[in-house]
């Protein structure tokens, strides 16, 4: 089956600093790819949309500036939290349609990023 | 309010039995309700789909209803295993164009042998 990797798996990161998060699609081109995020025993919340080659779009009550998303190819999507703090902890999941076509695929998850910020 | 709940947290049963698993939605017209299987610290993985003008969806020992007129739909594990403890979410993709997948909150299943 279609394979998304996220990387790294795990990063642990002083309060203030930057931490890059990367997606990718291993086995097929992905013009849309999702970031969500997940606390502790709470469902997934959608962040953000990535669109390859143009701005992403944000979720309500997500600030653009302090997650910024670049969708710099068909695959591979980032997401750095800039300037991080404790309440960023959390794990980050990402997420690509098969065909692209949009959100009515079947979607494929990454195994996530476990961010703990210090 | 929009709202996807899983009515149950956690869900304990016995080797053999019929898991069932319960979502629920309020104020949402989904054209696809998806099913995932969500392993501690991983990604979620996909299981089944199912359309608004579908009943039932089968695939091994899994079965899903989806009942438009209850806004409800039902995940069945059959002969359930050990293997099968994880947590189940639903998630649903709103009758708009362009937007994602919204998840309800999961419900863990624990299978005893």
């Amino acid at each position: 089956g279609a394979v998304v990797s996220q990387h790294p798996s795990w990063v642990i990161c002083k309060s203030g600093t930057s931490v890059k998060i990367e997606c990718r699609s291993l086995d097929f081109q992905a013009t849309t790819m999702f970031w969500y995020r997940q606390f502790p025993k709470q469902s997934l919340m959608l962040m953000a949309t990535s669109n390859e080659g143009s701005k992403a779009t944000y979720e309500q009550g997500v600030e653009k500036d302090k997650f910024l998303i670049n969708h710099a190819s068909l695959t591979l999507s980032t997401l750095t939290v800039t300037s991080a703090h404790p309440e960023d902890s959390s794990f980050y999941i990402c997420s690509a349609p098969r065909s692209g076509s949009g959100s009515t695929d079947t979607q494929y998850f990454g195994p996530g990023t476990r961010l703990t910020v210090l | 309010s929009q709202k996807i709940e899983q009515n149950s947290e956690a869900l304990n049963i016995q080797e053999g039995k019929t898991a069932t698993l319960t979502c629920n939605y309020t104020n949402y017209s989904p054209a696809y309700l998806q099913w995932y299987r969500q392993d501690p610290g991983r990604g979620p993985v996909f299981l089944l789909l199912i359309r608004e003008n579908e009943k039932e969806k089968r695939k091994e020992r899994l079965k899903v209803t989806f009942d438009t007129t209850l806004k409800q739909s039902l995940f069945h594990i059959t002969a359930s295993q050990p293997a099968d403890s994880a947590t189940y979410l639903c998630a649903l993709v709103p009758n708009q164009a362009g937007t994602a997948l919204i998840f309800g909150k999961g419900t863990t299943l624990s299978v005893s042998s």
